[in-house]
C-alpha cells in the first residue's frame, strides 16, 4: 500500500540549533502536511502545502513541497525546548477528498 | 472554541471484553475520522464519516470493530471482543468537510491497554 518514509527517525539537538527533516514517497502527492504530536496529545497541524515547489513558513518553521511531488521537507530554526515532540508528515495523493496518509514520524529531542 | 473531545482518556480491559470509545467533534465539523495509532507509528485511518454516512471504512476490521455516528455529530467506536493486539491509541479527528484539504483537528486520544 501507500507509504511515507521519514528521516531521521529520531534526533537529539542542542537548544538554538537548526533542524531539518524530510519525508519521501514512491508515489506523487498533491498535498503535503506537517503535524506535531506532544506526549499524550493528538497531532496538531503546523503547515500545509498544496503546490509543487511551494515554500511556506510558520514562525520558526519552514516547509517545502518537493518539485517531484514525491517529497517534502521541514526545517526548524533556532530550536527551543518546546519544540520537543514527534513530527509527522502526511499527504493526500489525489483530490482533497482522498484520505490523509501519515508517515511514521521523526522524534525530536532538544537538550537545553 | 472547544476542541475535539474524547472519552475515556485511558482504558484497561482484559482480552475478549468489549470496549467503546466516544468522540465529540468540533461544532460544525461535518467530517469525522477515527484513527489507530500504534506505538512509534503515525495514525492509520479506520473510518471516515461525512455527516452520518461512512464514506471510507475500508480499513476497519469489521469482524470485531464497529462505529456509528447516528445524528451526524458525536461518534462511538466499539471493539468486541478485544484482542491483545488492539492495544494502541485511538484518535478521533474532525474537519469542516471532505474538501478541507487534509487539515484535520485531533482529539487527545484514548489509550487502550488489553491484558
Amino acid at each position: 500500500g501507500q507509504q511515507l518514509n521519514q528521516s531521521p527517525q529520531s534526533m537529539f539537538i542542542q537548544e538554538g540549533e537548526d533542524v531539518s527533516m524530510n519525508c519521501t514517497s514512491s508515489s506523487i502527492f498533491n498535498t503535503w502536511l506537517w503535524y506535531k504530536q506532544d506526549p499524550g496529545e493528538g497531532p496538531v497541524l503546523l503547515i500545509a502545502l498544496y503546490k509543487a515547489g511551494e515554500l511556506t513558513s510558520n514562525g520558526r518553521l519552514t516547509a517545502q513541497f518537493g518539485i517531484t511531488r514525491k517529497d517534502s521537507f521541514l526545517n526548524i530554526s533556532a530550536s527551543i525546548p518546546s519544540d520537543v515532540g514527534i513530527y509527522f508528515c502526511a499527504g493526500q495523493r489525489k483530490t482533497s477528498y482522498d484520505k490523509v496518509i501519515f508517515g511514521p514520524g521523526t522524534s525530536l529531542s532538544v537538550i537545553p | 472554541e472547544a476542541g475535539v473531545v474524547q472519552s475515556p482518556r485511558y482504558k484497561i480491559i482484559e482480552k475478549k471484553q468489549p470496549v467503546a470509545f466516544w468522540c465529540n467533534p468540533i461544532s460544525g465539523h461535518n467530517t469525522l475520522y477515527w484513527y489507530l495509532q500504534n506505538l512509534g507509528q503515525g495514525p492509520e485511518l479506520l473510518i471516515r464519516y461525512e455527516n452520518e454516512e461512512a464514506v471510507d471504512d475500508s480499513q476497519l476490521p469489521k469482524d470485531r470493530f464497529s462505529a456509528e455516528r447516528l445524528k451526524g455529530v458525536d461518534s462511538t467506536l466499539k471493539i468486541q471482543p478485544a484482542e491483545l493486539g488492539d492495544s494502541a491509541v485511538y484518535l478521533c479527528a474532525s474537519s469542516p468537510g471532505l474538501a478541507s484539504r487534509g487539515e484535520q483537528f485531533f482529539g487527545p486520544g484514548t489509550r487502550l491497554t488489553v491484558l
